[in-house]
């Protein structure tokens, strides 16, 4: 079966380390993104990209990167973590084929910087 | 841009009553998507139902169902005869068409009562 998959699920670094999440689908979405969930903010969107060689900025960018190499993965790079990035991490992917636009879910990365 | 506002933070309802959680939005565009996703306990984000901003019937997916009233800009979700697993947070998100971003309300976190 399909899915997505987020490594690793649990990670504490401490301030100023680069951090480097992973993201890997196999629907063969074109569309990927990263989502941080913090208390009272819901899901912010961090970066997100339409296709291979394609990223955009979020509401959420500062501090963070992405590439897309290829249609099955988007890693999140934390350039030097701060502990404001303490967080949950989503990453979620999307066709553009169907009317239906859902986005499926990893299962999320727990990041702690101490 | 766009907004979600959820303005119920807790609920409570007696097992077996109908529940509805509020969402209004707030957009410019004329081609949009309104989304329900159900995060549980262990955190995995769930996707729940799915109206399109053309669509003339409100959507139903089994026990949910989406009060949509586009004068109104509001996308109420409706859960009948909920259950003891229906507790969870509920986050309200919309996107618009051709740029498949997600923006998220704060959520309502909602407790059944046995």
């Amino acid at each position: 079966d399909a899915e997505i998959t987020q490594s690793p699920r649990h990670k504490i670094t401490e301030t100023g380390r680069q951090v480097t999440l992973a993201c890997h689908q196999t629907w063969n979405h074109n569309n990927m993104f990263w989502y941080r969930q913090d208390l009272g903010h819901g899901l912010r969107l961090i970066h997100y990209s339409y296709g291979v060689q394609d990223t955009n900025k979020g509401e959420v960018s500062d501090g963070y990167s992405v590439s897309r190499s290829n249609t099955e993965d988007l890693p999140l790079t934390l350039e030097s973590a701060a502990s404001s990035q303490t967080s949950v991490y989503f990453c979620a992917s999307s066709t553009d084929r169907d009317r239906l636009r859902e986005q499926y879910f990893g299962p999320g990365t727990r990041l702690t910087v101490t | 841009a766009q907004k979600i506002t959820q303005t119920q933070p807790g609920m409570f309802v007696q097992e077996k009553e109908a529940v509805t959680l509020d969402c209004t939005y707030d957009t410019s565009d004329q081609s949009y998507g309104l989304f329900w996703y159900k995060q549980p306990s262990s955190g995995e984000m769930i996707f729940l139902i799915y109206q399109g901003s053309y669509d003339e019937q409100n959507a139903t997916e089994g026990r949910y169902s989406l009060n949509f009233q586009k004068a109104r800009k509001s996308a109420n979700l409706v859960i009948s005869a909920s259950q003891l697993g229906d507790s969870a947070m509920y986050f309200c998100a919309m996107s618009r068409f051709g740029n498949e971003k997600l923006t998220f309300g704060t959520g309502t976190r909602l407790t059944i009562i046995p």
